[in-house]
């Protein structure tokens, strides 16, 4: 079955460092997404993408953070310069439709950690 | 602004006996429905979904999901836990004129006793 794939699994960085978290969508899915989860808090969406731009974004995804589709195959999101409270899980999901909210598949989520 | 909630934080039930677990939204417009489940050091699972149609929806696992709209609730249900099923379990929210972000409630951590 496919699934989504992030790595990596967890990143350790310094403050004021910048990451790069990867995923793989499924291979037919048109539509991406980033959300993150802070410890012990919900889920929060970051960002939607389709056909080369950012289709939405929340309030979170700031000037400090961009997403990125640099071949055919991977979806990167980058935090420029990573302050304490970006510590997170950052999921990464891709959907085969757009147009409408439909199933969003997710992977198994990157823990970022900065110290 | 949408929002969900899930009311229950955490929940411990006795392998072999039912579960509910409740979720209620808040927003006028027409909802599309999601439950997702997460295991330890695991990703999100989508257990089952809501679009239209009947409002008693089949999913994995042996789980079902009754859409009520009167109530704006979206509550998932196990005839019999097992053990397997001990994880955290998420309800999420989309919203036809909202685009393609899901909202999601804060999430129920499901314990089970042998």
């Amino acid at each position: 079955e496919p699934e989504v794939t992030q790595t990596p699994s967890h990143q350790v960085t310094q403050m004021g460092q910048e990451v790069i978290l990867r995923c793989v969508p499924i291979s037919n899915h048109l539509y991406f997404y980033w959300y993150r989860q802070i410890l012990g808090q919900k889920v929060e969406f970051l960002v939607s993408f389709y056909n080369n731009e950012i289709s939405e974004k929340s309030e979170i995804f700031d000037d400090q953070f961009s997403v990125e589709r640099p071949d055919g195959s991977n979806f990167t999101l980058k935090i420029r310069s990573t302050k304490l409270e970006d510590s997170a899980m950052y999921f990464c999901a891709s959907s085969e439709v757009r147009g409408q909210v439909y199933e969003q598949y997710f992977g198994p989520g990157t823990r970022l950690t900065v110290t | 602004a949408q929002s969900v909630t899930q009311p229950d934080i955490h929940i411990t039930v006795s392998e072999g006996a039912s579960l509910e677990l409740r979720c209620n939204y808040s927003y006028g417009a027409t909802p599309y429905l999601f439950w997702y489940v997460q295991s330890p050091g695991q990703g999100l699972q989508l257990l089952l979904k809501y679009f239209s149609g009947d409002t008693l929806v089949q999913g994995i696992k042996g789980f079902e999901a009754e859409f009520k709209r009167s109530q704006s609730s979206f509550n998932l249900r196990k005839p019999s836990v097992h053990w397997s099923d001990a994880a955290e379990y998420f309800c999420a929210v989309g919203f036809n004129n909202a685009g393609n972000m899901l909202t999601f409630g804060g999430g129920t951590r499901l314990m089970v006793k042998p």
